[in-house]
């Protein structure tokens, strides 16, 4: 199930479950989204991004959707490991300011045996 | 992909002191970024580090508190300046390679402690 945290919202999934994160992006000019998994002590690392004109796109055991009626992008992992438990962020561009990141503000998920 | 790395990896400092903190990329690089995360938070982007020219700061961070510098394409340095307890934070930067356009990879970042 889903819990609010002190800081962080939190997802706990039974290992081999599939785990879905959901975010809620700002600015309806932005036109590309980035997902990033962070560990503990560690940089956020990319794990898949998605343009504006597409509404899905799959890597390996992670799918990204976009569906910006309501600025709403999701992560989902298939058969959740106990290596996916980390804090995800998704982060969003335009093209104005290209480069510039802003992140939403990140799930803890927490994967037990 | 891109090795970036970080020094130091962590500090403690006193209040009113300033602490350099330095980012050196092993790839090409088209731009570099510096991001401060705050204890259990996301991260925000302090500003762009311009090759060779000021650095261009977003809303709430000014130079006179973050000096940056960037002189050659790979390296970068933020500059914590009169440090409060307040900014007791995590610095990351982060790097756009040329390779690779769009893909944004990030340092591990430095763990700041003010006292």
């Amino acid at each position: 199930g889903e819990s609010v945290g002190l800081h962080l919202p939190t997802l706990s999934v039974q290992e081999g479950d599939n785990s879905i994160i959901n975010c809620a992006y700002s600015n309806s000019a932005s036109d590309y989204f980035i997902w990033y998994k962070q560990e503990s002590g560690k940089g956020p690392q990319f794990i898949i991004d998605i343009r504006s004109n597409m509404d899905k796109r799959q890597g390996q055991r992670v799918t990204v959707l976009l569906n910006k009626t309501v600025k709403h992008l999701s992560l989902q992992i298939a058969a959740t490991q106990p290596g996916d438990s980390a804090v995800y962020f998704c982060a969003e561009n335009w093209d104005d300011s290209w480069g510039k990141l802003q992140f939403g503000a990140g799930t803890q998920v927490v994967v037990t045996p | 992909s891109a090795v970036i790395s970080q020094k130091p990896s962590r500090d403690i400092c006193q209040r009113g002191t300033s602490l350099t903190i330095q980012c050196q990329v092993d790839s090409q690089v088209t731009m570099m970024f510096w991001y401060r995360q705050q204890p259990g938070q996301s991260l925000t982007l302090i500003a762009t580090a311009n090759q060779g020219s000021e650095a261009t700061y977003e809303s709430g961070f000014v130079i006179d508190k973050f000096p940056i510098s960037r002189p050659n394409l790979t390296f970068s340095t933020l500059t914590v300046s009169n440090m409060s307890p307040e900014d007791s934070s995590i610095y990351l930067c982060s790097a756009l390679l040329a390779i690779s356009y769009n893909e944004q990879f990030f340092g591990p970042g430095t763990r700041l402690t003010v006292l």
